[in-house]
């Protein structure tokens, strides 16, 4: 079993709507979450944090963690085309020094015009 | 500011050879972490180099080997290459005392032939 399970997708949706991508995980021992995005042909460049459990927004972008259900979420308010990309959830444990990052397998999402 | 830069962006190998791959991380940066990332999956953690020593590993055999130079930059070494060795390798950066959300760069991409 992967200690982060991602929905690979594809999931297309149309301009404007709302975008619910999710993440499960096994590991306990995580403490930071994060989304990254990632264009093709480029590096995943991070979009959202957040430290253990709870709700974090930038602008249309939502993170939330449930680490009781040991499942995270991104949500996308008023999706734009230049929001498709690959969406890849990774999480960390906490510690000192830097801790590896382990990813889920991305969800590929395509924005409609 | 220059981000992470690694080189090449592209590069064909022949199975049983050897490949090394380069790193230059964000300026102020001097963690450096590398990772694999096969097509349609996620990146996977190889290892991470500090103060120039190994300091994390991933799964990933002995023939896959690093080193970090005085300047911080890293190279990433993969002896008797195997088709299943064809991925996106990504370089991460990271400073002293960050604990997330690490800088890739846009990777090179090996073609085991």
């Amino acid at each position: 079993q992967k200690e982060v399970e991602q929905d690979p997708g594809p999931l297309s949706v149309p301009e404007g709507a709302i975008v619910s991508l999710n993440c499960t995980y096994s590991n306990s021992a995580f403490q930071y979450f994060m989304w990254y995005r990632q264009y093709s042909r480029k590096g995943p460049e991070l979009l959202m944090y957040t430290y253990s459990s709870g709700n974090k927004e930038d602008g249309r972008f939502t993170a939330q963690v449930d680490k009781s259900s040991k499942y995270i979420s991104l949500f996308i308010r008023d999706s734009q085309p230049s929001d498709s990309a690959t969406y890849l959830c990774a999480m960390q444990r906490g510690g000192r020094g830097a801790q590896k990052l382990v990813f889920g397998q991305g969800t590929r999402l395509t924005i409609n015009p | 500011d220059a981000g992470v830069t690694q080189s090449p962006t592209h590069l064909i190998k022949t199975r049983g050879q050897q490949v090394t791959l380069r790193c230059s991380p964000k300026s102020g940066h001097d963690t450096v972490s590398w990772y694999q990332q096969a097509l349609g999956q996620g990146p996977q953690f190889i290892f991470q180099y500090y103060e120039e020593e190994e300091r994390q590993r991933g799964n990933f055999p002995d023939r896959f080997s690093g080193h970090q130079f005085p300047n911080y930059s890293s190279e990433l070494n993969v002896n008797a290459l195997l088709l299943g060795d064809s991925a996106l390798y990504l370089c991460a950066s990271s400073a002293k005392g960050q604990d997330y959300g690490y800088t890739f760069g846009s990777g090179t991409r090996l073609t085991v032939v």
